[in-house]
């Protein structure tokens, strides 16, 4: 079926990095989502793109356009509270359901 | 930010019993979605109703879980007959409409011991 292939699955980054995360998609999707989600579970919406690129603070995210096949969210200046697991989800372009199929997840890990 | 609503937060059932989880979508939102994560893997789909019918659901739920939306303002998911399998954190979503931003609630981690 519809995949999602997120990578990579894990991340150590020094505050003040910077760093990208990717999610492929098997097939085209309508639009993606990238999330964060806490430690007690709370999944938080970061960005929903149905084309192009956003930005909110050091967060930046793209969605390919055209072939609507990949999208990546990017992190500037990691902070220790960037800290979480990321998950980027999408909505296929075909069939009628606006279900969100989800990565499998990035473990962010920010230290001092 | 959206503010969807789950009750209760943690469930612990034995094996066999029923389980039942409550959702309260963002005011005026029209599509409401219900997932399963389980050991903070990916989430899986369960269920998505629009308008309160349910337009797509996974075969598993038809099988083993109840699931409603009697009102614009309350859905709920039930599983009738817990299994060990099913531990694992629900997490219900909603959009204003289809295809849009989905909000998510904080969860019902389900434990059946």
């Amino acid at each position: 079926g519809d995949q999602v292939e997120q990578s990579p699955s894990a991340l150590s980054l020094h505050e003040g990095t910077d760093s990208a995360l990717r999610c492929n998609f098997t097939t085209t999707m309508r639009s993606v989502q990238w999330f964060r989600q806490n430690s007690r579970g709370s999944l938080i919406s970061l960005f929903y793109l149905a084309s192009g690129t956003k930005e909110n603070g050091r967060l930046k995210s793209a969605f390919d356009s055209k072939e609507r096949r990949y999208s990546t969210l990017h992190i500037r200046d990691a902070q220790l509270e960037d800290s979480g697991t990321y998950f980027c989800a999408a909505v296929p372009n075909q069939g009628g359901s606006a279900k969100l199929i989800f990565g499998e997840g990035t473990k962010l890990t920010v230290s001092s | 930010d959206a503010a969807v609503t789950q009750k209760p937060r943690y469930l612990i059932k034995m094996k066999g019993q029923e389980a039942e989880m409550k959702c309260i979508p963002e005011k005026g939102h029209t599509a409401v979605f219900w997932y399963q994560q389980k050991q903070s893997k990916e989430l899986k789909f369960l269920i998505y109703f629009q308008n309160q019918q349910p337009l797509d659901q996974i075969d598993m739920v038809k099988e083993r879980f109840s699931a409603v939306c009697p009102s614009s303002s309350l859905c709920s998911l039930g599983i009738r007959t817990c299994e060990a399998e099913d531990s694992a954190l629900y997490l219900c979503s909603s959009s204003r409409d289809w295809g849009y931003e989905q909000y998510f609630g904080p969860g019902t981690r389900l434990t059946v011991l």
